[in-house]
């Protein structure tokens, strides 16, 4: 399976400022996905990044809140975005698998805290 | 709504003391399943993919299988390292795994706490 990295691995931000997520790939993959996972709870997909179009967002998530570039085949990145306490959790990058397989793998997650 | 549901919230275990993890899912037909493992503070460890009903997968400890409206997750004889969260999840679309396209976004469930002591 593909080796995902995450920058930074933690973070402490203030209320109001941004802070941008790093997803690196070790291998080219189509689709990635981003996913938020609040203090306690599971994992709730924010959207889908494919390179070379604009990212799909789900129900709740908006882009003026969450941007998302896709820039490559390996490389993407989510932008959190005038923050609040509300938004501290864990992001996490996934890609699904070349092939005929669902599969998806995770990234080590990013743990967020907004004071 | 397509839903996927895990029971129970916590499992605490003695080591050696095998059981069942549930996770129920309410979609229009029969779903591909995956279960993940994840340890405090890391991401979700991809344990296994099933497709068809009957089907069973294992892997150390661990069995999974599925029948048209849930999945197990058998631990057999845990182990202290068996302690962590396990996570069943269902892509809304799926396709049989013969085909070349497949499915989208995961729904998770809420996950199983499991705890072994020694």
């Amino acid at each position: 399976s593909a080796v995902i990295s995450q920058k930074p691995s933690r973070d402490i931000c203030q209320r109001g400022t941004s802070l941008t997520i790093q997803c690196q790939v070790d291998s080219q993959v189509t689709m990635m996905f981003w996913y938020r996972q609040q203090p306690g709870q599971s994992l709730t997909l924010i959207a889908t990044a494919n390179q070379g179009s604009e990212a799909t967002y789900e129900s709740g998530f908006v882009i003026d809140k969450f941007p998302i570039s896709r820039p490559n085949l390996t490389f993407s990145t989510l932008t959190v975005s005038n923050m609040s306490p509300e938004d501290s959790s864990i992001y996490l990058c996934s890609l699904r698998a070349s092939g005929s397989t669902d599969t998806q793998y995770f990234g080590p997650g990013t743990r967020l805290t907004v004071l | 709504e397509d839903q996927v549901t895990q029971s129970p919230e916590a499992l605490r275990l003695q080591e050696g003391e095998s059981s069942s993890l549930n996770c129920s899912y309410t979609v229009s037909g029969l779903r591909g399943l995956f279960w993940y493992r994840q340890d405090p503070g890391k991401g979700p460890e991809f344990l296994f993919t099933l497709y068809s009903a009957g089907e069973e997968k294992e892997k150390e400890r661990l069995k999974a299988t599925l029948t048209k409206k849930e999945s197990f997750l058998h631990i057999t004889a845990p182990k202290p390292e068996d302690s962590a969260t396990y996570l069943c999840a269902s892509p809304l679309e799926v396709l049989p795994p013969s085909a070349k396209a497949a499915g989208n976004k995961l729904t998770f469930g809420g996950g199983t706490r499991v705890l072994v002591k020694p």
